[in-house]
């Protein structure tokens, strides 16, 4: 199977409740990327958390890394309609910038 | 003032034709890329050049070449287009070829018939 799958492939809930997204992956990584991806549109980095950090903040969202397990969270606290997207991890095995990304999970947040 | 650009935005073409898909950023990056997301939404990387340099170049048929006459510029063209080339086309840059976020177009999506 692919590198980087993510669970759960759809996700739907009301605005102001939190989205957590998972994603797995099978090599080691110099670090792990999400993206997001509005329909009909192109991938927007959201952030980057390196192999040696286990955690990283910015504004609503919260990554985790856990290097162990091979396994990373994204959590979209306070989630707004305007998040309603696909959100891509994508790992970074230090290969010339070759990304491996996961299937996406759709996020649909209703207002 | 679009960071990174591509054009056309819809391609329709008949199976066989030959197309091109243009891309440019202007962010002052090394490294652009092409990827392919399929109709799941697969995103899978095609093509990296660095500083006009092919870096990364993945199991893809050589129906498909890039060329990349400066290191702003990164285009795909593809011979004899088959049905299964049906697909939105992205193009990215980065700053540096690893480590680091990359920026993406709006994509290409290319219909085969």
């Amino acid at each position: 199977s692919q590198q980087g799958e993510e669970d759960p492939q759809a996700l739907s809930i009301q605005e102001g409740e939190n989205a957590t997204m998972n994603c797995s992956y099978k090599t080691s990584i110099n670090n792990l990327q999400w993206y997001r991806q509005n329909s009909g549109r192109g991938l927007v980095h959201l952030i980057l958390i390196r192999s040696n950090e286990r955690e990283k903040h910015s504004g609503r969202l919260r990554v985790t890394l856990d290097t162990s397990k091979k396994s990373s969270s994204l959590l979209i606290t306070a989630s707004r309609a305007a998040d309603t997207a696909s959100y891509f991890c994508a790992t970074d095995a230090g290969q010339g910038g070759k990304l491996i990304f996961g299937q996406g999970t759709e996020l649909s947040v209703k207002p | 003032d679009t960071a990174v650009s591509q054009t056309p935005k819809y391609l329709v073409t008949q199976m066989g034709n030959d197309k091109s898909i243009k891309c440019e950023q202007n962010l002052g990056h090394d490294t652009m890329y092409w990827y392919k997301q399929d109709s799941k939404k697969f995103l899978k990387i095609m093509f990296s050049y660095n500083n006009k340099e092919l870096i990364i170049n993945e199991t893809v048929p050589n129906r498909f070449s890039p060329k990349s006459p400066d290191k702003a510029h990164l285009n795909l063209h593809i011979n004899s287009l088959e049905l299964g080339d049906s697909a939105v086309y992205f193009c990215a840059s980065s700053q540096l070829s690893s480590g680091i976020e990359q920026f993406f177009g709006p994509g290409t999506r290319l219909t085969v018939l």
